[in-house]
């Protein structure tokens, strides 16, 4: 099972600032990464698949980056409504994993 | 619009069974593969099962496989999830995700219902 280790875990952000959330992969997952977001009592939605693709609707100031065992989550700057829970997730083996996720938190 | 609305979650004993259902709108419900995820109070998320389509083909995590199995209803646009020989560590938010693009599986998932809760416990 390809574990996904998300860092950091709580990340304390202004409105306004870049968050740089990362997610490693205990093993390659090549370009097979996604991005959700979960706010607080709502289900998660689809941010970046394909490690930097966005899903409809979503905001360019979200952008996704890495390759292999390394990602990158970028929101170049943060709105109120970002703040959330970010999982990353591997889809190259089954089982589809996901990682524990990111909180970022208004500082 | 799309829409997932899951039910039949609650309170169940140690041993017992519980079926879930996923009704879905807002698109043609037969042309996509369909899943459960599961996320425990506190925790990350875990998908539990996937289902083809047709309904022909099931995935199962090794944490569940023997106890829980998914089924469908194209006719009626309806997923379900029959859970036996619950376990206090089957307690979770349970959703619902349809998979991202139509006709095959891209294993990316979205949208997500709003989720059913079942708590085991004694």
């Amino acid at each position: 099972e390809i574990v996904l280790t998300q860092s950091p875990a709580t990340l304390s952000l202004s409105p306004g600032e870049r968050a740089t959330l990362s997610c490693r992969a205990s093993q390659s997952v090549s370009s097979y990464l996604a991005w959700y977001q979960q706010k607080p009592g709502q289900s998660p939605r689809l941010l970046i698949y394909d490690t930097s693709y966005r899903a409809t609707g979503i905001p360019a100031r979200f952008s996704g980056s890495g390759s292999g065992t390394d990602f990158t989550l970028t929101i170049s700057s943060l709105a109120p409504e970002d703040f959330a829970i970010y999982y990353c997730q591997q889809r190259i083996n089954w089982p589809l994993t996901f990682g524990g996720g990111t909180k970022v938190e208004i500082k | 619009q799309v829409q997932l609305v899951e039910s039949g979650g609650g309170l169940v004993k140690p041993g017992g069974s519980l079926r879930l259902s996923c009704a879905a709108s807002g698109f043609t419900f037969s042309d996509y593969y369909m899943i459960w995820i599961r996320q425990a109070p506190g925790k990350g998320l875990e998908l539990i099962s996937y289902i083809s389509s047709s309904g022909s083909t099931e995935f199962y995590a090794d944490s569940v496989k023997g106890r829980f199995t998914s089924s469908r209803d194209n006719s009626k646009n309806s997923l379900y999830l029959q859970m036996n020989s619950l376990r206090v560590e089957d307690t979770a938010v349970y959703y619902c995700a349809r998979d991202f693009v139509a006709n095959r599986r891209s294993n990316w998932f979205d949208p997500w219902g709003q989720g059913t809760l079942v708590t085991v416990s004694s």
